[in-house]
């Protein structure tokens, strides 16, 4: 089974507004990644936490790990138009090192409006 | 441009007829990975390769073969295609199996097997 349950499924905001979506997992983490998948188009790498992290900035992107409640969180502040997209969470789990296997959720669709 | 290209894009075949899809990537990256991603079941490893012909089995590999020859590439063979391998798939790669590498996914191939 996978890994991760992202929450919500989906959310439509307005432009300027955040948007924040939620993850989960199940087992012992080396870190949790988050990618964008714009529609027709490949993954593209946001942003990686590493579990001994708590948080995690990139631009307008903010991640926070909680490893106690296996967690985590993506808030995009100040969204634009362009941030329409799907989000999804993955992991390496502790026992994907000789792997390099992503777990990932099934992802939050965000859609923008202008 | 940095980049993982997958080809083709999109096709539609038979049962049976032997496919082969490419993917090649341009950044001298060790690790290459594919996946296939279905609506409820999220993105699923198929195979991976650690470097130069060292390959091996992901969650989902029955019914698919691979080869690395040479660094870059790395082709995903469907020697009898089934219908339930309709889906979609993508090829990703990254510096390395380390488990802080983020990896690059190509723009994706969709496969309709009749």
């Amino acid at each position: 089974s996978q890994q991760g349950e992202e929450d919500p499924q989906a959310l439509s905001i307005q432009e300027g507004e955040n948007a924040t979506m939620n993850c989960s997992y199940k087992t012992s983490i080396n870190n949790l990644q988050w990618y964008r998948q714009n529609s027709g188009r490949g993954l593209v790498h946001l942003i990686l936490i590493r579990s001994n992290e708590r948080e995690k900035h990139s631009g307008r992107l903010r991640v926070t790990l909680d490893t106690s409640k296996k967690s985590s969180s993506l808030l995009i502040t100040a969204s634009r138009a362009a941030d329409t997209a799907s989000y999804f969470c993955a992991t390496r789990t502790r026992g994907s090192s000789n792997t390099g296997k992503l777990i990932f959720g099934q992802g939050t669709t965000l859609q923008v409006k202008p | 441009e940095a980049q993982v290209t997958q080809n083709p894009r999109y096709l539609i075949t038979v049962t049976g007829k032997k496919l082969t899809v490419t993917c090649s990537q341009n950044m001298n990256h060790e690790y290459m990975s594919w996946y296939r991603q279905d609506p409820g079941l999220g993105l699923r490893q198929i195979y991976y390769s650690m470097n130069v012909e060292v390959t091996d089995k992901g969650d989902v590999p029955e019914g698919y073969k691979v080869s690395r020859k040479e660094k870059r590439n790395f082709p995903l063979i469907l020697e009898s295609p089934s219908p339930n391998q309709t889906s979609l798939y993508f090829c990703a790669s990254s510096l390395s199996v380390g488990p802080n590498q983020p990896q690059h996914f190509g723009d994706g191939t969709r496969l309709s097997i009749l």
